[in-house]
């Protein structure tokens, strides 16, 4: 069965600090997307990054990366030099293709909440 | 701009009430989803339509209803049968079978039962 585990309930780190927020997932598919959003205080999700099964090349953009492992089903991401405005909780997503065609539904992982001290 | 509204952005409803949330979209999106957050718990999935007047369920739907009258709007009741309705509802949108694109989430509103 399909599933996002996000382990890390709460982290916390004084601005500046790296940080990285780990995401396992679990599919029977070999065609998938895995995607992480943000959610600041204010509610709304804020897509950051898709990346679908096929392509395993980490991504930087800015002081955000991505790193993909298929081999241990692991889609983490890093803050570099993080900052005050990075605090919010972070969400890591599962689609399968198996089920997009008629349902095209993400399946989250419960979150991370990071707080950044100035 | 294109987007997802919601709401109000927080409702108070009485024990025994029901109440219905608002959702809108002018993005063009064909799919529209009723997620509920509770701290600790991530997103669960209430109600998902993929065309107009036709929904599905979700991982929660009991005590909910939703209906999908036009391409742009899919509110979401929530009724007296859900025991434990206090938590924050995030509306979505999506093109059609788009697993490969994510969603566009509207800003949520805040229910609380007093």
């Amino acid at each position: 069965a399909q599933k996002v585990t996000q382990a890390q309930t709460e982290i916390s780190v004084v601005e500046k600090e790296d940080v990285t927020l780990d995401c396992v997932y679990e599919t029977r598919d070999t065609t998938y997307y895995l995607f992480w959003y943000k959610q600041p205080p204010s509610g709304e999700l804020v897509f950051l990054i898709r990346r679908n099964s096929f392509d395993e090349q980490n991504e930087i953009s800015g002081r955000y990366s991505w790193n993909f492992q298929k081999s241990t089903s692991s889609f983490n991401f890093t803050i570099t030099a993080s900052q005050v405005v990075d605090s919010a909780v972070y969400f890591c997503a599962l689609s399968e293709e198996e089920y997009g065609g008629s349902q095209g539904n993400l399946i989250f992982g419960k979150g991370t909440k990071l707080s950044v001290k100035p | 701009d294109g987007g997802i509204t919601q709401s109000p952005k927080y409702l108070f409803r009485k024990e025994g009430q029901n109440v219905t949330l608002s959702c809108e979209q002018n993005l063009n999106h064909d799919a529209m989803y009723w997620y509920r957050q509770d701290p600790g718990q991530g997103l669960r999935l209430i109600y998902y339509s993929q065309i107009v007047n036709d929904f599905q369920k979700g991982d929660i739907a009991e005590g909910y209803s939703v209906s999908r009258e036009k391409k742009e709007s899919f509110p979401l009741t929530v009724t007296s049968a859900q025991k434990n309705p206090t938590a924050f509802y995030l509306c979505a949108s999506s093109l059609p079978g788009a697993y490969y694109d994510g969603y566009t989430f509207g800003s949520g509103t805040r229910l609380t039962v007093v």
